[in-house]
């Protein structure tokens, strides 16, 4: 069975400051892992997905995971935080490509000036 | 455009009414699934769909129904409306081909029960 977990529901950075988001995964099988945003009142945008053989997966809006197998981790960064980062995301897992997909309880992200 | 849509975007139910909530999309993703979205908890799968003719329950499946008779079409019935019900519904379809994967989402249904 897949799960997730995101260390930390809030998240608190200064305007230009790293965003370091955590998400810790457990599968029985290699992982499919995603990176979701949602902005107030909005739907899900797919932020960045995990390609197998891939280290460092880059995605939209500067952010970046890194899928450390050892450590069963996909952390979530961004080098320098923007205003409009502010939001909730959602670390997710599948089996399989195209299957059930089990989100995490989410990290809310706010960005002081 | 292509895409997931779910209907209605808003509905207010009383305790006990019956309603279905409606998802299609219009890429032949064989996949199909519900969830529901509570603060603090994410996002839960309710039921899923492997294709036509075929469901199958998530992690928080009771006092909803489901069925697939249709490739395009997976609608979420509840029975009996509750206001633990009380929640955002997200429908998803995803595909899968060689070289890449996905999933979509629709843009949601705030349903309140009081």
């Amino acid at each position: 069975a897949q799960s997730v977990t995101q260390l930390g529901s809030h998240v608190s950075v200064s305007e230009g400051a790293l965003v370091l988001l955590r998400c810790n995964y457990s599968s029985s099988v290699p992982p499919y892992l995603f990176w979701y945003v949602q902005y107030p009142n909005q739907g899900l945008q797919l932020l960045l997905k995990y390609t197998t053989g891939a280290t460092l997966v880059k995605g939209i809006n500067g952010f970046e995971a890194e899928f450390k197998k050892s450590e069963t981790s996909f952390h979530l960064t961004k080098p320098s935080a923007h205003m409009s980062d502010a939001a909730e995301y959602f670390c997710a897992v599948s089996a399989r490509t195209a299957d059930k997909l089990i989100f995490g309880t989410g990290t809310r992200l706010q960005v002081f000036p | 455009n292509a895409g997931v849509t779910q209907t209605p975007k808003f509905q207010v139910l009383k305790t006990g009414q019956s309603m279905t909530l409606q998802c299609a999309q219009d890429m032949n993703h064989e996949y199909m699934s519900w969830y529901r979205q509570d603060p603090g908890m994410g996002l839960r799968l309710i039921h899923y769909s492997v294709g036509a003719g075929i469901t199958d329950q998530g992690e928080v499946p009771n006092g909803y129904n489901v069925s697939r008779s249709t490739t395009e079409d997976f609608p979420l019935r509840l029975l009996s409306a509750a206001p633990s019900q009380t929640s955002v519904y997200f429908c998803a379809s995803s595909y899968s081909i060689p070289d890449d994967y996905g999933y979509t989402f629709g843009s949601g249904t705030r349903l309140t029960v009081v």
